[in-house]
């Protein structure tokens, strides 16, 4: 059982729909980030959310933590090809604020 | 170029070899990790060092042991590998201050056992 579950796992657009995705948890972060990974590099950070019910936006990606700060989703708008990839959240917890990853979701936006 | 960097990129070995990956960052930072990538993607920690010292050490079997000869630097011995070993393994790093942990990744090291 993981402690973050993503979804959906997959998800296959066209170029201008907007779509969301969830990152889900039981437990309590001290702060979530959100992450995308392109085939054959790193995770790149996207942003980071810290207050329960903190709003982010950057560009057309919004980013919202929960109330509760159990939960995040990222809504992205008018998505484009360059979009296209997987994105991880993980939350940070702990005495060392120990990143826990979720299985990530992909997306393809096709032209 | 400011980066995290990893080689050997690819590594390709027959079980029960010996095998290293180094990592090194010049972004400053005084915390470094291995993640281990599996072939569902999921993203896992390893270690953490914090300025060499050893921080965060996961339920990862003995035949892996990450060295931090000093804070740029963290490298990865595997021994006696096997099959289930194959993975893409991050190094990443984080700076100290920041309290939410943010990572800095590496570009991977992709090893196959076979």
């Amino acid at each position: 059982t993981q402690l973050l579950e993503q979804s959906p796992q997959f998800l296959s657009i066209q170029e201008g729909e907007n779509l969301t995705v969830y990152c889900n948890s039981s437990s309590v972060f001290s702060s979530l980030q959100w992450y995308r990974q392109e085939p054959g590099e790193g995770p790149v950070l996207l942003v980071t959310v810290v207050t329960g019910g903190e709003v982010k936006k950057l560009k057309r990606l919004t980013f919202q933590f929960g109330d509760a700060r159990k939960d995040s989703s990222l809504h992205i708008t008018a998505a484009q090809p360059g979009d296209t990839g997987l994105y991880l959240c993980a939350g940070a917890r702990g005495g060392y604020n120990k990143l826990i990853f979720g299985a990530g979701t992909r997306l393809a936006v096709h032209p | 170029d400011t980066a995290v960097s990893q080689t050997p990129k690819y590594l390709v070995t027959q079980m029960g070899n010996d095998k290293s990956i180094k990592c090194e960052q010049n972004l400053g930072h005084d915390t470094m990790y291995w993640y281990k990538q599996d072939s569902k993607k999921f993203l896992k920690i390893m270690f953490s060092y914090n300025n060499k010292e050893l921080i965060i050490n996961e339920t990862v079997p003995n035949r892996f042991s990450p060295k931090s000869p000093d804070k740029a630097h963290l490298n990865l011995h595997i021994n006696s590998l096997e099959l289930g070993d194959s993975a893409v393994y991050f190094c990443a790093s984080s700076p100290r201050g920041v309290p939410y942990n943010e990572q800095f990744f590496g570009p991977g090291t992709r090893l196959t056992v076979l």
